[in-house]
């Protein structure tokens, strides 16, 4: 059972636009979600995060949006840089006794076209 | 240097034998995680740790074996290597909040 869920294996954008990742979850219990972005082989590095409390973080091109009674989480990248080519992976945690552990979405492959 | 590490960044074994990554994390982090990244599957969690000599299975452990005599080391060991454990496998501690990754492990079993 995934209780995260990114749909979207691969996303391709054009230099400048907008690209938006998508991810879903189904524990209502998760209280913090996170983004992370990996290159080949490189390990995962963390990009941005937002708590259950808010709806929105932003960190400067980066802007991630959290719509808990959908339990959808998105990812909006302006505008979007050819080095941001890579694979974004949504995580959650929290729960009773947070250990910190994370559970990962699929990931979703974007590729910024110059 | 501070920072998280893992040893070795490749390694081919053949079915049956064990093979042992290697972790190491200089931070002092309480928690360290392994996962698996799988093409569809994106990281698993195979096993974590709250603390030396405290561990405790995630989401695919089967196949697997941990153990945590130090704070800063977190070696994940594989008793019989199949063929299903080819994978990439990542090393993790957290501050609890954010976790920390290292560059990955890509075993193949042949």
């Amino acid at each position: 059972d995934q209780q995260v869920k990114q749909n979207s294996p691969s996303l391709s954008v054009q230099e400048g636009r907008i690209s938006i990742l998508n991810c879903d979850y189904t524990n209502s219990m998760f209280d913090y979600f996170l983004w992370y972005k990996k290159y080949p082989a490189e390990g995962p590095t963390f990009l941005i995060s937002i708590s259950s409390i808010k709806d929105k973080n932003e960190d400067g091109r980066f802007t991630v949006f959290l719509n808990k009674s959908a339990k959808h989480l998105s990812l909006h990248i302006v505008p979007s840089q050819p080095g941001d080519s890579a694979v974004y992976f949504c995580a959650a945690s929290g729960g009773s006794g947070n250990t910190g552990k994370l559970i990962f979405g699929q990931g979703t492959t974007l590729q910024v076209k110059p | 240097d501070a920072g998280i590490t893992q040893s070795p960044r490749y390694k081919i074994t053949e079915t049956g034998r064990q093979v042992t990554l290697m972790c190491h994390q200089t931070w002092s982090h309480s928690y360290m995680f392994w996962y698996r990244q799988d093409l569809g599957h994106g990281l698993r969690l195979i096993y974590y740790s709250a603390a030396a000599d405290i561990t405790d299975k995630g989401e695919v452990p089967d196949g697997y074996v941990v153990s945590r005599s130090k704070t800063e080391n977190f070696p994940l060991t594989l008793e019989s290597a199949t063929r299903s454990q080819t994978s990439v496998y990542f090393c993790a501690s957290s501050d609890r909040v954010l976790s920390f990754f290292g560059q990955g492990t890509r075993l193949t079993v042949v």
